[in-house]
């Protein structure tokens, strides 16, 4: 994995429905995973910043797993709501040389909630 | 105390007039990062400034592009020439380091005409 990248690329589902997403992102030189939420019309908004290996984030509904050592992270909802409609996006923390505090955003999940 | 502050909200401008966007980070923020959104795409990393050292601008698409930022307050990103695939919604988003979370501004919506 060269660069952050997020599946799937959007999502269909029914209120009351769980649901999860993941994001890969290269494991060398790992710092920090951030997820975002952008909902429509505003603008993104953290849910959870990820810093070691086998961390568990929660957040309401919301929950976030790391796995620093093969490079990927997991964003579950359980009891998906219409008003979680939005895009999720991750982004990697780059430390090292210039680019030290750098953030890489994937290209997002859309996540529509049907009621 | 206030988040980040971008203006213009919306633009709208003549194909090869140039732009300028601003971009106030939150006050004692020392990271501060462009973004653009085109239609239908995701996040496009464009520079990212962090306190003193030399910016990254490995993202900024062409040399129509340039940004600037004094000290650690407001930047500008200034786009001279300005052509219909600059169309996008403009993101400047701030951070204290150490893997802290990004704000986001609401964006600065180009349309190029």
């Amino acid at each position: 994995i060269l660069n952050v990248e997020q599946s799937p690329q959007s999502l269909h589902v029914q209120e009351g429905d769980s649901t999860n997403f993941t994001c890969s992102f290269p494991s060398s030189n790992f710092y920090a995973l951030h997820w975002y939420r952008w909902e429509t019309a505003k603008s993104p908004e953290a849910l959870f910043v990820m810093t070691l290996n086998g961390d568990e984030k929660k957040k309401g509904r919301i929950s976030a797993t790391l796995n620093t050592k093969e490079g990927y992270s997991y964003l579950y909802i359980k009891g998906s709501q219409p008003e979680d409609s939005a895009t999720y996006l991750c982004a990697r923390y780059t430390a090292g040389g210039t680019s030290y505090g750098k953030l890489t955003f994937g290209q997002g999940t859309i996540l529509t909630v049907h009621p | 105390g206030a988040g980040v502050s971008q203006s213009p909200s919306n633009k709208v401008t003549e194909k090869g007039k140039d732009v300028e966007l601003r971009c106030d980070p939150i006050s004692g923020h020392t990271a501060l990062y462009w973004y653009r959104q085109r239609l239908g795409q995701g996040l496009e990393f464009l520079i990212y400034f962090q306190g003193n050292s030399a910016p990254d601008k490995s993202g900024l698409p062409s040399d129509r592009f340039s940004a600037e930022r004094t000290g650690e307050s407001v930047s500008t990103l200034t786009i001279q020439r300005t052509q219909q695939e600059d169309s996008a919604v403009y993101l400047c988003a701030s951070s204290l380091v150490e893997r802290r979370e990004a704000f986001f501004g609401q964006g600065t919506r180009l349309t190029v005409v």
